[in-house]
Formats: C-alpha cells, structure tokens, sequence
C-alpha cells in the first residue's frame, strides 16, 4: 500500500535555506504535492510536481524529486519566520484523487 | 480563505454521544473528502463523495457515516463517541474532473474533544 513518510522535525535560523523530506513508496503516483498548515487552520497548498519533473521553481520555493529513490524535497530559500508551520507531503495518482499525506514536518525558524 | 466552510469550529461532547460536522464546498466543486487529524495518526483519509456518491473508502470507522446532499454539502456523522475519537476535522473540495492536478482545497476544520 501507498505510504508517506516525513521527518518530524526541523529549527532552522531566519535567513537561513530550509530543506523539508519526503519519500513515498507508490511508484504509480502522479503529481506529489507540499502544503503547508498554520497554527489553527486547514492545509493550504504550496506547490505541487508532476510525476515526469526532476524540478519545480516557484519564488523562494525548490521541489526536486527523485523518482528512483522516491524522495522529494522542498527547499525554502532564505526562510522567515512567517514560514514556521507544519508542511506536509501528499502524493496522488489517475484514478485515486484522495491524497495521501505524510505525517507532516514541523518548521521552527529562530529569529 | 479556500473557499470551503466547516461547521462547527469547535465541539466538546461527551463518551458514547453522537455528533454531525457539516461542510460546504467550493463553489463548482463536485467531490468532497474528510480527513481527520490526529497528534498520534497524522492526516488520515476518511471518505469521499463525487457529486452526491460515494467515491472512496479510506480509514473510516464502522461508527462514523457521511453523505453528500444534492446541494452538494456533506455531513459527516460520527457516533458512540470515543475518548480517541477527539481530534481535528477537515473536510476539502476539489472540481473532481480528473482533468486538473488534483489540489484540494481544505476548510479550516472542526475540532472535537470527547470528554
């Protein structure tokens, strides 16, 4: 079955680059998603790749996915504390529109 | 704002009661998934409904239930409440049309504490 796992965990220092992990185990998934979840509200989407991308820029934001490991990663370049959140990883494929979510990654950025 | 409405916010009930979360979806979206959230189970996948059916299964216990009205909202209906049942929410929309990336769009949850 599909499984998502993220390390629980991460303090980085403002300014600082921010490097979140993800490795999934369901070859067949189709677009890999981070989304980001604040204090007290649902899960916002950030940025999302699609299975045949090594990599995907967006601002300050990196995706890079490794589709031999199964291992993505999302970069957030010079990290501010408005980015201290819990990010998740979620993976999807044709046919199954229900993601399935990492356990998610708590970010602490210290002023 | 996602565009997706949760009700209630909060909710403290009591062992063996029942109770209903209602969600409203996106405008236009056709499918509608809960999730529940959990300190120790992470973000788990319930259900969901496609335009008023039931589309997929996920860990969803016997005691809880869930429709989608022709209105498109949902109801999700959890019963003979558990101390363990206590935990976050969420209910997410999306178009459903298989043509898009697949994003969901989350409400900003209900959280229910069994006392």
């Amino acid at each position: 079955g599909e499984d998502v796992e993220q390390s629980l965990f991460l303090s980085v220092r403002e300014g600082d680059s921010s490097v979140i992990n993800c490795t999934y185990t369901d070859s067949s998934s189709t677009y890999l998603y981070w989304y980001k979840q604040e204090p007290g509200a649902g899960l916002q989407l950030l940025t999302y790749i699609f299975s045949n991308m090594d990599m995907k820029q967006d601002q300050r934001l990196t995706v890079l996915l490794n589709k031999k490991d199964k291992h993505l990663s999302l970069r957030i370049a010079d990290t501010q504390t408005g980015d201290s959140a819990i990010y998740f990883c979620a993976e999807s494929y044709t046919g199954r529109r229900a993601l399935t979510f990492g356990s998610g990654t708590r970010l602490q950025v210290q002023p | 704002d996602s565009g997706v409405t949760q009700t209630p916010k909060h909710l403290i009930t009591a062992t063996g009661q029942r109770v209903t979360l209602r969600c409203s979806p996106r405008s236009g979206d056709l499918s509608v998934y809960w999730y529940q959230q959990s300190l120790d189970q992470g973000l788990q996948f319930l259900i969901q409904y496609y335009n008023g059916e039931e589309r997929a299964k996920g860990n969803i216990l016997e005691r809880f239930s869930a429709q989608q009205f022709p209105d498109l909202h949902s109801e999700l209906n959890l019963s003979s409440l558990e101390l363990g049942d206590s935990a976050l929410y969420f209910c997410a929309s999306s178009s459903g049309s298989g043509l898009d990336t697949g994003e969901l769009f989350f409400g900003e949850g209900s959280r229910l504490t069994v006392l």
